[in-house]
C-alpha cells in the first residue's frame, strides 16, 4: 500500500548540467505516457508524452526515453536551469482507459 | 495559450458540509477530469467526463461525490458531506481527445480544500 507522508526521491545537480529522472511504470498494457513539472502550490505541468509505439521522442531541451522490456521511462534534461527547480511525475495511461496513473514523483533540485 | 482555470483556489469547510469546486476548461477540449493530491502524496484520479455523462471513476469517487456539467464553459465537483480525510488538493484536467491523438491532459492550478 502506500505510505502516507510519501519521501521523495531527490535529485541534486548543479546549473547547466544535465538530469536524467527515471520511473520505472507497473502495466505492460499502458500506451501512452507523460511527464509532469509540479512547482510548490501549482497543477502538474505538461512537458512531454510518448506514446507505446516509440521509445524516444525529443522536445526543448527535454527528451523521453521509453524501454517497454523493462517497463521504463525516463526525462532528460539538457543544461539545467534554476526554473527546473520543481518535482517532477511521470504517469501512464493503460490503453481504453481515460485516467492517468501518476508516479511518486521525484524532487529536481538545481544548485547555482 | 489557453489554460484551464478553477475556482476558489482556496476553500476552508466545516466537516460535514457540501463543496462545490469549480473548473472552466480549455474551450475546445471534449474530455474533462478531476484528480487529487493529498498533501505530500501522490497525484490520484477520481473521475473522468465525456459527451454529458462519467466515462471512468476511481474507488474513491464514491456516493458522496458527483461531477456535473451545467453550461458550456463550466465543470463541477461537489462534495455532499465533507469528511476530514477530504482534504487535499484537487485539480481539473482536459484534453481533446480526438481521434488519432491529442492525448494530453491539461491541468488546472488546483483547489487547496480543508476540513475542519
Amino acid at each position: 500500500g502506500e505510505s502516507v507522508g510519501l519521501h521523495l526521491p531527490t535529485l541534486s545537480v548543479q546549473e547547466g548540467d544535465n538530469s536524467i529522472i527515471n520511473c520505472a511504470y507497473s502495466n505492460s498494457a499502458s500506451d501512452y505516457f507523460i511527464w509532469y513539472k509540479q512547482e510548490s502550490g501549482k497543477g502538474p505541468q505538461f512537458i512531454i508524452d510518448i506514446r507505446s509505439n516509440m521509445d524516444k521522442r525529443q522536445g526543448q531541451r527535454v527528451t523521453v526515453l521509453l524501454n517497454k522490456t523493462v517497463k521504463h521511462l525516463s526525462l532528460q534534461i539538457a543544461a539545467t536551469q534554476p526554473g527546473d527547480s520543481a518535482v517532477y511525475f511521470c504517469a501512464e495511461k493503460i490503453q481504453g482507459a481515460q485516467k492517468l496513473v501518476f508516479g511518486q514523483g521525484t524532487r529536481l533540485t538545481i544548485n547555482p | 495559450e489557453p489554460e484551464v482555470t478553477q475556482t476558489p483556489s482556496h476553500q476552508v469547510t466545516q466537516m460535514g458540509q457540501e463543496v462545490i469546486l469549480r473548473c472552466v476548461p480549455i474551450s475546445n477540449h471534449l474530455y474533462f477530469y478531476w484528480y487529487r493530491q493529498i498533501l505530500g502524496q501522490k497525484v490520484e484520479f477520481l473521475v473522468s467526463f465525456y459527451n454529458n455523462e462519467i466515462s471512468e471513476k476511481s474507488e474513491i469517487f464514491d456516493d458522496q461525490f458527483s461531477v456535473e456539467r451545467p453550461d458550456g464553459s463550466n465543470f463541477t465537483l461537489k462534495i455532499r458531506s465533507t469528511k476530514l480525510e477530504d482534504s487535499a488538493m484537487y485539480f481539473c484536467a482536459s484534453k481533446r481527445g480526438l481521434a488519432g491523438g491529442q492525448e494530453t491532459q491539461y491541468f488546472g492550478p488546483g483547489t487547496r480544500l480543508l476540513v475542519l
